[in-house]
């Protein structure tokens, strides 16, 4: 099956630092999406991005589909960002399949 | 975009129980699915929810420790039977609107 790698595993930023996080699947995909794993376990989505570019304030998001990734940008970073980012691809039957997540916390 | 609510949203149960998790999604949905988050792990899919039919497994989930009912475009309710430690989890409720994927709370479950 599809196999999903999330880069880097852990990261720790200084507030108002920037990050790039990286998402690499191992085959073609119909779907993509990014969420945010929030302390008390609740995702949040973040940006659906099959392919192209996409922003939303501080975050934005680009997917490269014909090369097998996606990276998600987090500009002027705060503690709130703190958390666990999955990206999930979606394949012809509609079922996602989650990375392996980068935990992030942001020092104040 | 979806509201999806799961209740419980946590629980503490005995080994050898089972508990029936609720989602109630706000719209109708084609899709429903059911996720399990063993702590400090991704997302794994246990199943999908099918309307009206037997629920479809991933490998390594079973009907008999994994109960699913879909009786319409808006519920859907996951069993987990006979537990024992190892299930304590996250479970997460999920529907599609279109192809984009929303999640409910979760249900944080602890099994002693």
């Amino acid at each position: 099956g599809i196999q999903v790698e999330q880069s880097p595993p852990d990261l720790i930023l200084q507030e108002g630092a920037n990050s790039t996080l990286r998402c690499n699947f191992s085959d073609s995909v119909n779907n993509l999406q990014w969420f945010h794993q929030n302390p008390w376990g609740q995702l949040i989505n973040l940006f659906y991005i099959p392919s192209g570019t996409k922003q939303n304030g501080r975050l934005s998001a680009t997917t490269v589909a014909t090369e097998r990734y996606s990276l998600l940008y987090i500009s002027s970073s705060q503690t709130t960002d703190s958390g666990v980012y999955f990206c999930a691809v979606g394949t012809g039957t509609y079922k996602y399949i989650f990375g392996t997540g980068t935990r992030l916390k942001v020092l104040a | 975009s979806a509201v999806i609510s799961q209740k419980p949203s946590r629980d503490i149960c005995q080994r050898g129980t089972s508990l029936t998790i609720q989602c109630q999604v706000d719209s109708q949905v084609t899709m429903m699915f059911w996720y399990r988050q063993q702590p400090g792990q991704s997302l794994t899919l246990i199943a999908t929810a099918n309307q009206g039919s037997e629920a479809t497994y991933e490998s390594g989930f079973v009907i008999d420790k994994f109960p699913i009912s879909r009786p319409n475009l808006t519920f859907s309710t996951l069993t987990v039977s006979n537990m024992s430690p190892e299930d304590s989890s996250i479970y997460l409720c999920s529907a599609h609107i279109y192809t984009e994927a929303f999640f409910g709370q979760g249900t944080r479950l602890t099994v002693v």
